[in-house]
Protein backbone atom coordinates (compact mmCIF):
# COMPACT_ATOMS: atom_id res chain seq x y z
CA UNK A 1 0.00 0.00 0.00
CA UNK A 2 1.47 3.37 -0.98
CA UNK A 3 1.86 5.37 2.27
CA UNK A 4 1.48 9.18 2.31
CA UNK A 5 2.54 11.32 -0.99
CA UNK A 6 3.76 14.55 -1.44
CA UNK A 7 4.72 17.07 -4.20
CA UNK A 8 6.48 17.75 -5.60
CA UNK A 9 9.90 17.37 -3.56
CA UNK A 10 11.43 20.32 -3.63
CA UNK A 11 10.60 23.75 -4.56
CA UNK A 12 12.22 27.07 -5.09
CA UNK A 13 10.38 30.29 -5.23
CA UNK A 14 11.35 34.20 -4.50
CA UNK A 15 9.82 35.92 -1.72
CA UNK A 16 6.72 37.47 -2.35
CA UNK A 17 5.41 34.25 -4.65
CA UNK A 18 2.43 31.94 -3.87
CA UNK A 19 3.24 28.73 -3.19
CA UNK A 20 0.76 25.07 -3.52
CA UNK A 21 2.03 22.26 -2.11
CA UNK A 22 -0.03 18.57 -2.34
CA UNK A 23 -0.58 15.60 0.13
CA UNK A 24 -2.48 12.49 -0.57
CA UNK A 25 -3.19 10.52 2.42
CA UNK A 26 -2.96 6.96 3.08
CA UNK A 27 -5.64 5.21 1.48
CA UNK A 28 -8.84 4.82 3.64
CA UNK A 29 -7.07 7.83 6.34
CA UNK A 30 -9.45 10.36 6.44
CA UNK A 31 -7.32 13.09 8.59
CA UNK A 32 -4.63 15.13 7.23
CA UNK A 33 -2.27 17.47 9.21
CA UNK A 34 0.57 19.75 8.29
CA UNK A 35 3.58 20.96 9.65
CA UNK A 36 6.38 23.22 9.11
CA UNK A 37 10.07 21.79 10.17
CA UNK A 38 13.13 23.81 10.16
CA UNK A 39 16.51 22.89 10.17
CA UNK A 40 17.28 21.90 13.82
CA UNK A 41 13.72 21.56 15.23
CA UNK A 42 10.77 19.29 15.34
CA UNK A 43 7.41 19.84 13.05
CA UNK A 44 5.84 21.90 13.91
CA UNK A 45 1.95 21.86 13.52
CA UNK A 46 -0.25 24.52 11.15
CA UNK A 47 -3.44 22.76 10.45
CA UNK A 48 -5.41 19.19 10.80
CA UNK A 49 -8.38 18.59 8.36
CA UNK A 50 -11.27 15.90 8.93
CA UNK A 51 -13.96 14.90 6.38
CA UNK A 52 -13.33 18.57 4.22
CA UNK A 53 -13.71 20.57 7.83
CA UNK A 54 -10.78 22.55 9.70
CA UNK A 55 -10.25 20.69 12.79
CA UNK A 56 -7.12 22.57 14.27
CA UNK A 57 -4.92 25.25 13.65
CA UNK A 58 -1.60 26.32 14.96
CA UNK A 59 0.21 30.19 15.40
CA UNK A 60 0.86 30.87 11.78
CA UNK A 61 -0.13 33.59 9.96
CA UNK A 62 -3.41 34.24 7.69
CA UNK A 63 -0.69 33.88 4.77
CA UNK A 64 -1.10 30.21 5.33
CA UNK A 65 -4.01 28.46 4.60
CA UNK A 66 -5.27 25.10 3.31
CA UNK A 67 -8.09 22.36 2.14
CA UNK A 68 -9.07 19.12 1.95
CA UNK A 69 -11.39 17.93 -0.97
CA UNK A 70 -13.54 15.13 -1.19
CA UNK A 71 -10.72 12.38 -2.05
CA UNK A 72 -9.00 13.49 1.66
CA UNK A 73 -6.23 15.21 -0.16
CA UNK A 74 -5.18 17.60 0.78
CA UNK A 75 -3.34 21.61 -0.47
CA UNK A 76 -1.17 23.52 1.50
CA UNK A 77 -1.23 27.41 -0.16
CA UNK A 78 1.30 29.92 1.56
CA UNK A 79 0.99 33.39 0.14
CA UNK A 80 3.77 36.62 -0.07
CA UNK A 81 6.50 34.03 0.95
CA UNK A 82 8.86 35.07 2.98
CA UNK A 83 12.43 34.00 3.82
CA UNK A 84 11.56 32.73 7.02
CA UNK A 85 9.23 30.30 5.29
CA UNK A 86 12.01 28.49 3.93
CA UNK A 87 11.57 24.73 5.61
CA UNK A 88 10.13 21.23 4.86
CA UNK A 89 6.78 20.83 4.64
CA UNK A 90 5.14 17.92 6.49
CA UNK A 91 1.79 15.77 5.94
CA UNK A 92 0.78 13.43 8.12
CA UNK A 93 -2.58 11.39 7.69
CA UNK A 94 -4.63 9.09 10.06
CA UNK A 95 -7.82 6.81 9.89
CA UNK A 96 -9.97 9.37 12.38
CA UNK A 97 -9.94 13.00 13.40
CA UNK A 98 -9.25 12.62 17.54
CA UNK A 99 -6.23 11.90 17.69
CA UNK A 100 -6.30 8.53 18.84
CA UNK A 101 -4.97 6.75 16.11
CA UNK A 102 -1.17 7.30 15.16
CA UNK A 103 -0.15 9.76 11.88
CA UNK A 104 1.89 8.51 9.47
CA UNK A 105 4.21 10.84 7.38
CA UNK A 106 4.89 11.91 3.94
CA UNK A 107 8.39 12.58 2.65
CA UNK A 108 7.98 16.51 2.83
CA UNK A 109 8.46 19.05 0.73
CA UNK A 110 11.76 21.08 0.92
CA UNK A 111 10.61 24.66 0.16
CA UNK A 112 13.64 27.13 -0.24
CA UNK A 113 12.91 30.87 -0.49
CA UNK A 114 15.29 33.48 -2.51
CA UNK B 1 2.42 27.44 27.68
CA UNK B 2 2.42 23.81 26.47
CA UNK B 3 5.93 22.29 26.06
CA UNK B 4 7.94 19.43 25.40
CA UNK B 5 11.69 19.50 26.63
CA UNK B 6 13.97 16.17 24.90
CA UNK B 7 17.38 15.16 26.74
CA UNK B 8 19.72 15.26 25.91
CA UNK B 9 19.75 16.60 23.06
CA UNK B 10 22.22 14.82 21.32
CA UNK B 11 23.97 11.27 22.11
CA UNK B 12 27.05 9.50 20.52
CA UNK B 13 27.36 6.08 21.36
CA UNK B 14 29.15 2.82 19.89
CA UNK B 15 27.45 -0.53 18.73
CA UNK B 16 25.90 -2.71 21.68
CA UNK B 17 25.52 0.15 23.94
CA UNK B 18 21.68 0.92 25.52
CA UNK B 19 20.28 4.09 25.32
CA UNK B 20 17.87 5.92 27.25
CA UNK B 21 16.20 9.31 26.07
CA UNK B 22 13.79 11.31 28.07
CA UNK B 23 10.38 13.34 27.03
CA UNK B 24 8.91 15.64 29.12
CA UNK B 25 6.02 17.51 28.80
CA UNK B 26 3.18 20.18 30.01
CA UNK B 27 0.49 19.94 27.49
CA UNK B 28 -3.34 21.29 28.61
CA UNK B 29 -5.79 18.39 27.50
CA UNK B 30 -2.97 15.79 27.46
CA UNK B 31 -4.31 12.67 25.27
CA UNK B 32 -0.95 10.70 24.56
CA UNK B 33 2.36 10.44 23.79
CA UNK B 34 3.70 9.56 20.56
CA UNK B 35 7.57 8.68 19.27
CA UNK B 36 9.02 8.77 15.51
CA UNK B 37 12.42 7.93 14.35
CA UNK B 38 13.54 10.65 12.15
CA UNK B 39 16.39 9.95 9.15
CA UNK B 40 16.04 12.09 6.37
CA UNK B 41 13.07 12.64 5.48
CA UNK B 42 9.43 11.30 7.20
CA UNK B 43 9.03 10.86 10.89
CA UNK B 44 8.23 6.78 11.10
CA UNK B 45 6.08 6.05 14.15
CA UNK B 46 7.39 4.19 16.69
CA UNK B 47 5.00 4.05 19.52
CA UNK B 48 1.68 5.40 21.23
CA UNK B 49 1.26 5.49 24.93
CA UNK B 50 -1.49 6.40 26.34
CA UNK B 51 -1.50 4.78 29.76
CA UNK B 52 1.16 5.29 32.43
CA UNK B 53 3.58 2.16 33.56
CA UNK B 54 2.96 0.35 30.63
CA UNK B 55 5.58 -0.53 28.83
CA UNK B 56 5.41 -0.93 24.79
CA UNK B 57 8.15 -2.75 23.33
CA UNK B 58 9.29 -2.60 19.80
CA UNK B 59 12.50 -5.58 19.33
CA UNK B 60 14.92 -3.40 20.80
CA UNK B 61 12.88 -0.40 21.67
CA UNK B 62 10.51 -0.17 24.66
CA UNK B 63 9.16 3.15 25.89
CA UNK B 64 6.15 4.08 29.12
CA UNK B 65 5.04 6.60 29.98
CA UNK B 66 4.59 8.04 33.52
CA UNK B 67 1.20 10.53 33.73
CA UNK B 68 1.97 11.98 37.00
CA UNK B 69 5.44 12.88 36.54
CA UNK B 70 4.78 13.94 32.91
CA UNK B 71 7.73 12.51 31.19
CA UNK B 72 8.23 9.43 28.44
CA UNK B 73 11.58 7.15 28.00
CA UNK B 74 12.92 5.61 25.63
CA UNK B 75 14.88 3.00 25.46
CA UNK B 76 17.48 1.26 22.87
CA UNK B 77 19.30 -1.74 23.90
CA UNK B 78 22.03 -3.35 21.63
CA UNK B 79 22.30 -0.05 19.59
CA UNK B 80 23.38 -0.37 15.68
CA UNK B 81 24.62 1.96 13.43
CA UNK B 82 20.79 1.87 11.69
CA UNK B 83 19.35 3.65 14.68
CA UNK B 84 21.22 6.72 14.05
CA UNK B 85 18.16 9.50 13.57
CA UNK B 86 17.01 11.66 15.69
CA UNK B 87 14.05 10.55 18.05
CA UNK B 88 10.77 13.20 18.42
CA UNK B 89 8.47 12.35 20.99
CA UNK B 90 5.02 14.36 20.52
CA UNK B 91 2.28 14.55 23.33
CA UNK B 92 -0.77 15.22 21.32
CA UNK B 93 -3.76 17.08 22.60
CA UNK B 94 -7.46 15.30 23.30
CA UNK B 95 -10.00 15.31 20.57
CA UNK B 96 -7.55 16.34 17.30
CA UNK B 97 -4.38 15.44 15.78
CA UNK B 98 -2.34 18.42 17.05
CA UNK B 99 0.81 17.04 18.28
CA UNK B 100 3.96 19.11 20.09
CA UNK B 101 6.74 17.94 18.97
CA UNK B 102 9.98 18.12 20.62
CA UNK B 103 13.17 19.45 19.31
CA UNK B 104 14.58 15.89 19.14
CA UNK B 105 17.19 14.05 20.38
CA UNK B 106 19.92 13.21 17.63
CA UNK B 107 21.44 9.71 18.24
CA UNK B 108 24.79 8.48 16.34
CA UNK B 109 26.04 5.25 17.16
CA UNK B 110 29.75 4.33 16.26
CA UNK B 111 30.44 1.22 14.58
Amino acid sequence: DAGVTQSPTHLIKTRGQHVTLRCSPISGHKSVSWYQQVLGQGPQFIFQYYEKEERGRGNFPDRFSARQFPNYSSELNVNALLLGDSALYLCASSLGGQGNQPQHFGDGTRLSIL
Amino acid sequence: EDKVVQSPLSLVVHEGDTVTLNCSYEVTNFRSLLWYKQEKKAPTFLFMLTSSGIEKKSGRLSSILDKKELFSILNITATQTGDSAVYLCAPAYSGTYKYIFGTGTRLKVLA
